[in-house]
This record gives structure tokens, sequence and C-alpha cells, in this order.
């Protein structure tokens, strides 16, 4: 059954530094979100991509983040300068029409 | 009013019983509706989608009630593998389809 994937597993980082999170959405899908879940707190939708554009973004994505569909395969979230507050779980998710989103394992994201 | 609510629970609940989660939403023109299941510190899963008329699978029952904006999920004969947090989302109009997430219902299956 395809899946959504998504690296680092875990990644961990300073203050101040970049991060990339990367997600390969399903293969067939078009549309592709990213979602961030800090601990004991609900999921928050951060963007959403479609069309090798943003569709929508929440008031958490500010200039600090920014998507990228580099190729085919990767969807790519970046932060700029990560700061104590940005530690969560990202979750990656894709779907074939704007309807039910398969999500990926996640990526927690320590910072330090 | 929040845009999704949940009871957080938690349901502590022994094998085999049935168990009712309920959520309301406050946007009248929201289109579409799912149930999501998620593990401790693990991704949430899709378990059901919700329709007009009230869908069954297996165990699971999911309901719509328009007119008030409430959703229920009824899980009957319960299993240890149940527990979880179950997830009410609903997605309003608009090309984007934005997932919003209810805080989650806690539900624990005991021996």
């Amino acid at each position: 059954e395809p899946e959504v994937t998504q690296t680092p597993s875990h990644q961990v980082t300073q203050m101040g530094q970049e991060v990339i999170l990367r997600c390969v959405p399903i293969s067939n899908h078009l549309y592709f979100y990213w979602y961030r879940q800090i601990l004991g707190q609900k999921v928050e939708f951060l963007v959403s991509f479609y069309n090798n554009e943003i569709s929508e973004k929440s008031e958490i994505f500010d200039d600090q983040f920014s998507v990228e569909r580099p190729d085919g395969s990767n969807f790519t979230l970046k932060i700029r300068s990560t700061k104590l507050e940005d530690s969560a779980m990202y979750f990656c998710a894709s779907s074939s029409a704007p309807s039910e989103q398969y999500f990926g394992p996640g990526t927690r994201l320590t910072v330090t | 009013r929040k845009e999704v609510e949940q009871d957080p629970g938690p349901f502590n609940v022994p094998e085999g019983a049935t168990v009712a989660f309920n959520c309301t939403y406050s946007n009248s023109a929201s289109q579409s509706f799912f149930w999501y299941r998620q593990d401790c510190r693990k991704e949430p899963k899709l378990l059901m989608s919700v329709y007009s008329s009230g869908n069954e699978d297996g165990r699971f029952t999911a309901q719509l009630n328009r007119a008030s904006q409430y959703i229920s999920l009824l899980i009957r004969d319960s299993k240890l593998s149940d527990s979880a947090t179950y997830l009410c989302v609903v997605v309003n109009a608009g090309n984007n389809r934005k997932l919003i997430w209810g805080l989650g219902t806690s539900l624990a299956v005991n021996p």
C-alpha cells in the first residue's frame, strides 16, 4: 500500500539554525500539506500546496517558513531560523483530491 | 465557539463495551467530515469518512447531523487495540479543503 514518507524521523537543531524537513507524498497525489503538533496539543494546519504553489497558509506559517517541491517526488518544509517554540512533530500529508488526506509518520523537531 | 469541539475524555471502558464520541462544529458550510485515529506520538490515520446518511465499517459507525452540527462515532465490542485518541476533522468549503481538527477524545480500553 503506498504511503507518505518523511525524513528525518528526528531532527535536533540549535536555535537560529535552518532546518529542512523532507516528505515524499504518495506518487499520484496532487495536494500536499504540512501540519505540526506540539506535544500534548492538537494538530495545527500550516500550509497547503497545489499545482506548484501555496493554496493556503495559516498564521503560524510566517516568513520563517517556506515550502518547495524541488522535483517530481519531494515536498520540503524549510524553517529559516528556528525558535524554541518550533519544537513539535511536523506531519506531511497528501491527497489525490481535496478530501481524505494521508499522513506521513512525522519528523520530531527539537530546537535547543 | 471553537471550530471543532470534542470532549477530551479520557474514556475508560472495559473490553467489549460500546462507546460513543460526539463532536460539534461551528461552520454550517462545512462540507466533509472524518474521524482520524492517533496513537501516542504517531501520525493521525484516517479511520473513516462520515456521510450524511451515516455509515458503518465493521464495529465502527459514524453519523452526521447537519442541523445540529454534530458528528458521532460509535465503537461496538471495543478491543484493547482501540485505545487511542480519536480526532474529529471537518473540512470547510474552498479549493484547498483545509482540515480543521478537534483536540481529540482519548479512549482507554481495559482488560
